[in-house]
């Protein structure tokens, strides 16, 4: 199957710092790339769809000047975490759509923010 | 919007018998169903998927059917292995967004 990068896999920081999250499509063009959020032991929650060239559409709920989603290029998406405070520690995920509808996902990047 | 339940939300099973997981959807509208498997600390791997055109798809000892009808689907996994130990989750999306409603998850435990 197709090839999603995620990186980093883990990051620690200090409550009040910016962290940045990176999601490649290694073998194919993604136009749309999505982030979600994964709490333990539950289910993947859908924090928005990240569309190349345009603007993010977030989900209800999720703050957008938190979660500030970058798509410049149709390999590249990015998610940055602003001003990180120890609730906003999770399990981040990203996936890409290759082809119509088929989701291919990252590895994920495990937060913590002290 | 799309609702997908999943059962059950733990199977433990004996290595070489069978795993089966139900899910039901709400938006008769969704025609995409793929199945994800889970790794403790990874991102969730295609394993099946099936189209609503298709009542059951087989991949060797994994296994998808659906019924239209009832809106739901089942992940059948044969003689299963250690290996086959995770998380896995079913998940539903429309042809009108392709965005996909997961559900709960199962945690499956296969004893050697």
């Amino acid at each position: 199957g197709a090839v999603v990068s995620q990186h980093p896999s883990w990051v620690i920081c200090k409550s009040g710092t910016s962290v940045k999250i990176e999601c490649r499509s290694l073998d194919f063009q993604a136009t749309t790339m999505f982030w979600y959020r994964q709490f333990p032991k539950q289910s993947l929650m859908l924090m928005a769809t990240s569309n190349e060239g345009s603007k993010a559409t977030y989900e209800q709920g999720v703050e957008k000047d938190k979660f500030l989603i970058n798509h410049a290029s149709l390999t590249l998406s990015t998610l940055t975490v602003t001003s990180a405070h120890p609730e906003d520690s999770s399990f981040y995920i990203c996936s890409a759509r290759g082809g119509l509808e088929k989701l291919f996902f990252g590895s994920g990047t495990q937060l913590s923010v002290l | 919007g799309e609702n997908v339940e999943q059962h059950p939300s733990t199977l433990s099973v004996q290595e070489g018998d069978s795993a089966v997981i139900k899910c039901t959807y709400s938006d008769s509208a969704s025609n995409y169903f793929p199945w994800y498997k889970q790794e403790l600390g990874k991102g969730p791997q295609l394993i099946i998927d099936i189209r609503s055109n298709v009542g059951e798809k087989k991949d060797q000892r994994i296994a998808v059917t659906l019924n239209k009808t009832a809106k739901h689907f089942s992940l059948h996994i044969t003689e299963t292995q250690p290996e086959d130990s995770a998380v896995y989750f079913c998940a539903a999306s429309s042809p009108d967004d392709y965005k996909l409603s997961f559900g709960a998850g199962t945690t499956v435990t296969v004893r050697a």
